[in-house]
């Protein structure tokens, strides 16, 4: 079973980075056949791809955020971790950290909420 | 891009009843990766289908997915009361890399 778990700050202020890890339960994390993704959606809005990172350290995010995004992969703590920079209230969303195969999602963390105030 | 346009907003049925959700793309989907979620409230989706048709582990038969190039869609043959919840298409493409149709809810008449 592949669990995801979503950990970091619930509030973060304007202008500020938001720094936020997901740690991965599964023997599984190193396969370069899984992309490691986050997601968000605003508060009663739909779903946004922010970017993804294989274990190898390849990442690729969403023009949309025109660069303010950065993901890691630390497989010694089966970890990955996303950090969104000069954050607006735009940005106040549940934030998840979901596992990808066939190109498509299929294990989801429980989301976090990140205010931007 | 391609911008996914899922119809209609609301789908209102009863339990028992067929359910049919539209997800149309602005240009044709790369090689069929259309894949369907479904989001209760409070909760992550959960994915359904993936590559237009193959249904993810664990999914009911009563879900289906069908379609090709722009038009896709979801069918859920007979209605169970825990099927109500929102539902999302997803493409895989150029750039964006992924990206979501805007969701379709179907809710108890």
């Amino acid at each position: 079973q592949v669990q995801l778990q979503e950990s970091g700050p619930g509030l973060v202020k304007p202008s500020e980075t938001l720094s936020l890890t997901c740690t991965v339960s599964t023997a599984s994390i190193s396969s370069n056949i899984y992309n490691w993704n986050w997601i968000r959606q605003p508060p009663g809005k739909g779903l946004e791809w922010l970017g993804y990172v294989y274990y190898s350290g390849d990442t690729l995010d969403n023009p949309s955020l025109k660069s303010r995004v950065t993901m890691s992969f630390d497989t010694s703590k089966s970890q990955f971790s996303l950090k969104l920079s000069s954050v607006t209230t735009a940005d106040t969303a549940v934030y998840y950290c979901v596992r990808g195969q066939n190109l498509a999602f299929d294990y989801w963390g429980q989301g976090i909420l990140v205010t931007v105030s | 891009e391609i911008v996914l346009t899922q119809s209609p907003g609301t789908l209102s049925l009863s339990p028992g009843e067929r359910a049919t959700l539209s997800c149309r793309a602005s240009q044709s989907v790369l090689s069929n990766f259309l894949a369907w979620y479904q989001q209760k409230p409070g909760q992550a989706p959960r994915l359904l289908i993936y590559g237009a048709s193959s249904r993810a582990t664990g999914i009911p038969d009563r879900f289906s997915g069908s379609g090709s190039g722009t038009d896709f869609t979801l069918t859920i043959s007979r209605l169970e009361p825990e099927d109500f919840a929102v539902y999302y298409c997803q493409q895989y493409g150029s750039s964006p890399r992924y990206s979501f149709g805007q969701g379709t809810k179907l809710e108890i008449k």
